[in-house]
């Protein structure tokens, strides 16, 4: 197993651009998530989904969306780069929700 | 609202030193708690977890204990290595099952 990917691994954008944040996960994890890692924040989480066609916000979900077609993927997308949203972005999925959540390798975002 | 609260850091240690790192809680009933760790560069690694009050966690020579009289969740480890070197972050799961709530993150610095 892969486990949880994320692509890419690092991306500059620029204000007003947007993006897909791609992730996915081949441990047929029902529950799916994304958090921002800020220094001397921790991690908050984005947005979450407890299945394929579900999903729900989390703490911080402003200038973000997502959507889960499938069980494997869940992209998240950014529709107008802020340099707010300069931050490392972690993908997390597990089997389902209230179980131990395992997370991928991060993407870098910095927007200009 | 669900919070977690950890030392700060950077917590610097020679080889073979005793490491402990502070966390306490606040939460509506007895949540899941973890402690997670990321290597320089890397993505979340679980580290240990316990699911009920006085359960102990340990993996990899480290352990912490779960005390719902203190509300807390220190993280320990009898003679910490280089490779130890790292952040770590301790987390509860929220009631629903939805999201972990992390603290801001410990840096941990072993020298030989």
């Amino acid at each position: 197993n892969a486990g949880v990917t994320q692509t890419p691994k690092f991306q500059v954008l620029k204000t007003g651009q947007s993006m897909t944040l791609q992730c996915a996960q081949d441990m047929n994890h029902e529950y799916m998530s994304w958090y921002r890692q800020d220094p001397g924040m921790g991690l908050r989480l984005i947005h979450y989904s407890v299945g394929a066609g579900i999903t729900d916000q989390g703490e911080v979900p402003n200038g973000y969306n997502v959507s889960r077609s499938t069980t494997e993927d869940f992209p998240l997308r950014l529709l107008s780069a802020a340099p707010s949203q300069t931050s490392v972005y972690f993908c997390a999925s597990s089997y389902l929700a209230q179980e131990t959540q395992y997370f991928g390798p991060g993407t870098r975002l910095l927007v200009l | 609202g669900d919070s977690v609260t950890q030392m700060e850091g950077p917590v610097t240690l020679s080889e073979e030193a005793f490491l402990t790192i502070n966390c306490t809680y606040t939460a509506t009933g007895y949540p899941s708690l973890f402690w997670y760790v990321q290597y320089p560069g890397e993505g979340l690694q679980l580290l240990l977890k316990a699911t009920k009050a006085d359960d102990k966690g340990s993996n990899k020579g480290f352990e912490a204990t779960y005390r719902k009289e203190t509300t807390s969740f220190h993280l320990e480890k009898g003679s910490v290595q280089v490779s130890d070197s790292a952040v770590y972050f301790c987390a509860l799961m929220n009631q629903a099952g939805t999201a972990l709530i992390f603290g801001k993150g410990t840096t941990l610095s072993v020298s030989s």
